[in-house]
């Protein structure tokens, strides 16, 4: 059973707002990563990280910035919310090849 | 640089009819590949994985999925649909040593009854 959880699951949030997408993890597990989907399409990472103190951007541009104080604990953060970063968020941890996800957080900005 | 092409973007099947769903790789090396499902609103939940070992992969929920080199597939199967069945599924490969996951466009597995 993979423990990797996302908060909050559905977040609706008027356009200018500072929002902080949590996703926290108990295997501990160095590799997180945060993957961003729209609706009926497939999912791009935006953000990965290797460890404490390690993040780099993914293959997908994203205004989104990401921390990794902790191990367990990978947020993601958006400065200033618009409506095209409606999307659904997914966050992702792994040990080796396997990486389990979060349940995700489905964000609309209105 | 590695890439997947899920052929197919809706597949639909009667229940108890075979499933086949549809994964072409591209990768410079050799591969790890996955199948996931995942079902409205959900995140995704791992099926299978093929790293290297045997060339068929059997998985959770009675799905399996066969590597073929000399094809570039991994196509996923079950010999007989259930209603439970219909969700998204998503084909992927792993890059390197970071194991970021790059995925296909997603197949929607439709089940009728």
């Amino acid at each position: 059973e993979a423990d990797i959880y996302q908060t909050p699951r559905y977040l609706v949030i008027g356009t200018g707002k500072k929002i902080t997408l949590e996703c926290s993890q108990t295997m501990g597990h160095d590799k997180m990563y945060w993957y961003q989907q729209d609706p009926g399409m497939e999912l791009h990472l935006i953000h990965y990280s290797y460890g404490v103190n390690s993040t780099e951007k993914g293959d997908l541009s994203s205004e989104s910035t990401v921390s990794r104080i902790r191990t367990e604990h990978f947020p993601l953060t958006l400065e200033s919310a618009r409506p095209s970063h409606t999307s659904q968020y997914l966050c992702a941890s792994s040990e080796s090849s396997l990486a389990f996800f979060g349940q995700g957080t489905r964000l609309t900005v209105v | 640089a590695q890439s997947v092409t899920q052929l197919g973007s809706h597949v639909s099947v009667s229940e108890g009819a075979l499933v086949l769903l549809r994964c072409n790789y591209s990768s410079s090396v050799p591969p790890y590949l996955f199948w996931y499902v995942q079902y409205p609103n959900q995140g995704l939940q791992l099926l299978l994985k093929y790293t290297s070992a045997a060339t068929l992969v059997k998985g959770i929920n009675g799905f399996e999925a066969e590597f073929k080199k000399s094809e570039t597939s991994f196509h996923l199967t079950k010999p007989s649909a259930h209603m439970s069945d219909a969700a998204e599924y998503f084909c992927a490969v792993s890059v390197g040593s970071s194991y970021k996951l790059i995925f296909g466009s997603g197949t929607r597995l439709l089940v009728r009854p």
